[in-house]
C-alpha cells in the first residue's frame, strides 16, 4: 500500500498563477482533508471531504477550491495563488472517528 | 468552532528526563484526541491517542492523560532518548470529521 500519496512535492508560483495539488489514497477511507501548515501556526484545515461526493468549508477555505473527483482522490486548487498562501499543505485521509493518516506533503512557494 | 491551546511552544530537556506538553481545548463536545510527531520535513505520524471516554492510556514511555472537566489533556514521555527530538501536535477531533491542531511544541532532547 502507498497510503496516502500527493503531487507535486514542490512547487513555485507567480502571483496570480493557478494550480491544482493532487492527492490520493489506498486505504478505502471514506474521509479525505486539507491542511496548509506555517511556521508556528500548526496545521489549520483548508476543506474536508467526509464521503465521496461531499465537500465542507475548514478553518481557512478563502483563496481555495476542492474536488472530491472519487473515493480515492481529493485535489485542492488555487485559481489566482497569492504570496499569502506560501506554505506547506498535506492531504490526510482516515476512516470517520479514527486516526489520519498525512500524505509527504507540498511546499508551495508564491512569488 | 474548536479552539486549541499548547504549551509550551519550546521544550528542552536532559536525555533520560520526562517531557510533559499540555493543551486545552473549547469545545466539550469533542471526542477524540490524537498526538502527532512531526520530524523535520517529515509528515506528522499518530504516536498516541484517547477517546473520551478513557482518562489515560499508556504505550511503552509515552502517556496520554484527559481531564474532560477542566477540557486539557496532556502528553508524557518518560526516559527521553535523543531521536524523540520532533515537534509534537495536540489536536481534538468532533464526531470524527473536523480535527483542530495546537501550535506545536519543539521538543530538544540533549545528550
Amino acid at each position: 500500500n502507498a497510503g496516502v500519496t500527493q503531487t507535486p512535492k514542490f512547487q513555485v508560483l507567480k502571483t496570480g498563477q493557478s494550480m491544482t495539488l493532487q492527492c490520493a489514497q489506498d486505504m478505502n477511507h471514506n474521509s479525505m482533508y486539507w491542511y496548509r501548515q506555517d511556521p508556528g501556526m500548526g496545521l489549520r484545515l483548508i476543506y474536508y471531504s467526509a464521503s465521496e461526493g461531499t465537500t465542507d468549508k475548514g478553518e481557512v477555505p478563502n483563496g481555495y477550491n476542492v474536488s472530491r473527483l472519487n473515493k480515492r482522490e481529493f485535489s485542492l486548487r488555487l485559481e489566482s495563488a497569492a504570496p499569502s498562501q506560501t506554505s506547506v499543505y498535506f492531504c490526510a485521509s482516515n476512516f470517520r472517528g479514527d486516526e489520519q493518516y498525512f500524505g509527504p506533503g507540498t511546499r508551495l512557494t508564491v512569488t | 468552532g474548536e479552539n486549541v491551546e499548547q504549551h509550551p511552544s519550546t521544550l528542552s530537556v536532559q536525555e533520560g528526563d520526562s517531557a510533559v506538553i499540555k493543551c486545552t481545548y473549547s469545545d466539550s463536545a469533542s471526542n477524540y484526541f490524537p498526538w502527532y510527531k512531526q520530524e523535520l520535513g517529515k509528515r506528522p505520524q499518530l504516536i498516541i491517542d484517547i477517546r473520551s471516554n478513557v482518562g489515560e492510556k499508556k504505550d511503552q514511555r509515552i502517556a496520554v492523560t484527559l481531564n474532560k472537566t477542566a477540557k486539557h489533556f496532556s502528553l508524557h514521555i518518560t526516559e527521553t532518548q535523543p531521536e524523540d527530538s520532533a515537534v509534537y501536535f495536540c489536536a481534538a477531533s468532533l464526531a470524527g470529521n473536523q480535527f483542530y491542531f495546537g501550535t506545536g511544541t519543539s521538543l530538544t532532547v540533549i545528550p
